[in-house]
């Protein structure tokens, strides 16, 4: 099956950096979604991406379908962005969703 | 717009006492629904999913039980609960085709089993 990857695991921020997570997977998908699970547990959508670059705000999102990855963008942190970000595909066989392990971000104020 | 709804929000249930769990969706008709559990703050494994009123795929053996008694009402249930039940659920929902596309997440629920 499609095995999900993300890096890095964790990542700790000073408000006002910049950031870039990758998330690599093993086989052509056409659906893939970036995810933000707050400190509460909420998970919100961000961006679903299965090719080309979108953006909203201070966050963008660009997959490269042909090489399989995606990369998620956040600038000018703040506080706020602190959560574990997920990217996740959809297997179309049975409703299955395959999600990378996530990346923590902490960002310090 | 569509929304989605679960509660409750947080629980605290002792060993072999039952559980319910409801969510429902508004805004949508004939959605796919899924009932999800994360453990450890990482990933999530998914328990059930339903593509219709009564129709119901389980992905995984557990002392959990779904029902879909409604098209937008999917309910989680076990007639006695494990220590190894406690988790944190969540509740999704994605538009009925034969490829789901964008999936979306309730608020979740922290069950607490002692």
């Amino acid at each position: 099956g499609i095995q999900v990857e993300q890096s890095p695991p964790d990542l700790i921020l000073q408000e006002g950096a910049n950031s870039t997570l990758r998330c690599n997977f093993s086989d052509s998908v056409n659906n893939l979604q970036w995810f933000h699970q707050n400190p509460w547990g909420q998970l919100i959508n961000l961006f679903y991406i299965p090719s080309g670059t979108k953006q909203n705000g201070r966050l963008s999102a660009t997959t490269v379908a042909t090489e399989r990855y995606s990369l998620l963008y956040i600038s000018s942190s703040q506080t706020t962005d602190s959560g574990v970000y997920f990217c996740a595909v959809f297997m179309d066989s049975n409703y299955q969703l395959i999600w990378g392990a996530g990346t923590k971000l902490i960002i310090k104020p | 717009s569509q929304t989605i709804h679960q509660w409750p929000a947080t629980l605290v249930q002792p060993v072999g006492s039952p559980l319910s769990l409801e969510c429902t969706v508004e805004g949508t008709s004939n959605p796919n629904l899924y009932w999800y559990r994360q453990a450890a703050g990482r990933g999530l494994q998914l328990l059930f999913y339903s593509v219709g009123i009564g129709q119901i795929s389980s992905e995984v053996p557990q002392n959990l039980s779904a029902s879909r008694p409604q098209d937008r009402q999917f309910i989680l249930s076990s007639k006695k609960l494990l220590l190894s039940d406690s988790g944190f659920y969540l509740c999704a929902w994605s538009v009925s085709a034969a490829f789901p596309n964008t999936i979306y997440f309730g608020e979740g629920s922290w069950l607490t089993v002692v």
